[in-house]
């Protein structure tokens, strides 16, 4: 099994650019969601799904849209590239969602640069 | 809502010796208390957590302790090893929410 796979894993834009980051899994898990990371400040959540057709924002989902259409697929869409948008992004999956100890698997990341 | 702070930032020890990272939680409600890995170049990986139920877990050199009353955890990484290095992540969650508080990162640095 591949697990979850996140492409590209670098990416340079221009300020107001639109891109979409790509997240798929071959594991069939329910739930699947996007973080960021930025030095210092761990891992914030921007988007999540519980099962296809259904999104809900995390704690910064300003800027960003997501979409849900297969189990499969998540992508992490940018309308208007911000140089504040510039950090290493994370998506993760898991089994399901609201079982306490449900692990998060997750991809190896894409590094998103705004100039 | 929940709050997670986690000490030291880095944290640099000589192989072989001892390692441990302290997180603090703010609710009281929070029960799950995992532990990620995330090596150079890749995502996170859950090494170990513990139940509010627990107040240890052990596997092989990682164990985690936790204070209910305190509102802290540790991981306690023993006879530390090269591969050890890695930025080391604690997270909290709660039976309302279901989505996990993390902390700030710790990287570990294992000198020869």
């Amino acid at each position: 099994n591949a697990g979850v796979t996140q492409t590209p894993k670098f990416q340079v834009l221009k300020t107001g650019q639109s891109m979409t980051l790509q997240c798929a899994q071959d594991m069939n898990h329910e739930y699947m969601s996007w973080y960021r990371q930025d030095p210092g400040m761990g891992l914030r959540l921007i988007h999540y799904s519980v099962g296809a057709g259904i999104t809900d924002q995390g704690e910064v989902p300003n800027g960003y849209n997501v979409s849900r259409s297969t189990t499969e697929d998540f992508p992490l869409r940018l309308l208007s590239a911000a140089p504040s948008q510039t950090s290493v992004y994370f998506c993760a999956s898991s089994p399901r969602f609201g079982r306490i100890e449900e692990k998060l698997f997750f991809g190896s990341g894409t590094q998103l640069s705004v100039l | 809502g929940e709050n997670v702070e986690q000490h030291p930032s880095t944290l640099s020890v000589q192989e072989g010796d001892s390692a441990v990272i302290k997180c603090t939680y703010s609710d009281s409600a929070s029960n799950y208390f995992p532990w990620y890995k995330q090596e150079l170049g890749k995502g996170p990986q859950l090494i170990i957590d513990i139940r509010s139920n627990v107040g240890e877990k052990k596997d092989q050199r990682i164990a985690v302790t936790l204070n209910k009353t305190a509102k802290h955890f540790s991981l306690h990484i023993t006879e530390t090893q090269p591969e050890d290095s890695a930025v080391y992540f604690c997270a909290a969650r709660g039976d309302s929410n279901y989505q996990l508080i993390w902390g700030a990162g710790t990287k570990l640095i294992i000198k020869p």
